[in-house]
């Protein structure tokens, strides 16, 4: 079976300040790693997905994420963050892409002016 | 793209209505779609494995009589929540994979208030 952790359920930080939310799995097989965004009272929106290949992972809004699976960690990171990034932000894993999807408990990333 | 649409976006009312959300794949077949439950500044959590021609497949702790599934078509599935109460109210939204390697579609999802 499959598991995410999100340590930090609230990240508060500076616009223009650089953020990393941190995402650790477990998982016993070979897994897809994504990360979703949900704004407030709106849906899912997908900011990069981690199937293979390149460890380091570019996504949309500036996002990027890297897959270590030493420390299997899935950390999200963004060089400078904008008060348009206040949302709450989830990372999430699955066996493959037609499985179901397993997610985290959430970050709250909330930006201060 | 593929786009997953879901209707109603938002429904109020009474207790004891059942109530039906269907998720719909516009370009795409989908053999399998999955239905999840937020509660309010929760995670997303799977209720059931929606699978056509056959029966949906419950997450533990969910209850088949309460949400009911159908999946009679390659492009629709059904979630249906009976004689709801207040504590159904939720934000239920539902994914479907398109066969590809690619990451699986997501509707808009519903809000459901129950009062």
């Amino acid at each position: 079976a499959q598991s995410v952790t999100q340590l930090d359920s609230q990240v508060p930080v500076f616009e223009e300040a650089p953020v990393e939310l941190r995402c650790n799995y477990s998982s016993s097989v070979s897994v897809y790693l994504f990360w979703y965004v949900q704004y407030p009272n709106q849906g899912l929106q997908l900011l990069l997905k981690y199937l293979s290949g390149s460890t380091l992972v570019k996504g949309i809004n500036g996002f990027e994420a890297e897959f270590n699976k030493s420390q299997t960690s899935f950390h999200l990171r963004k060089p400078s963050v904008h008060i348009s990034d206040t949302a709450e932000y989830f990372c999430a894993v699955s066996r493959s892409s037609a499985s179901k999807i397993i997610f985290g408990s959430g970050t709250r990333l909330s930006i201060r002016p | 793209g593929a786009v997953v649409s879901q209707h109603p976006s938002r429904v109020i009312c009474k207790s004891g209505t059942s109530v039906k959300i269907e998720c719909r794949s516009l370009d795409f077949q989908a053999t399998t779609m999955f239905w999840y439950r937020q509660f309010p500044k929760k995670s997303l959590m799977l209720m059931a494995t929606s699978n056509e021609g056959s029966k949906a497949t419950y997450e533990q702790g969910v209850e088949k009589d309460k949400f009911l599934i159908n999946h009679a078509s390659l492009t629709l599935s059904t979630l249906t929540v009976t004689s709801a109460h207040p504590e159904d109210s939720s934000f239920y939204i539902c994914s479907a994979p398109d066969g590809s390697n690619q990451p699986q579609h997501f509707g808009d999802g519903t809000r459901l208030s129950i009062l």
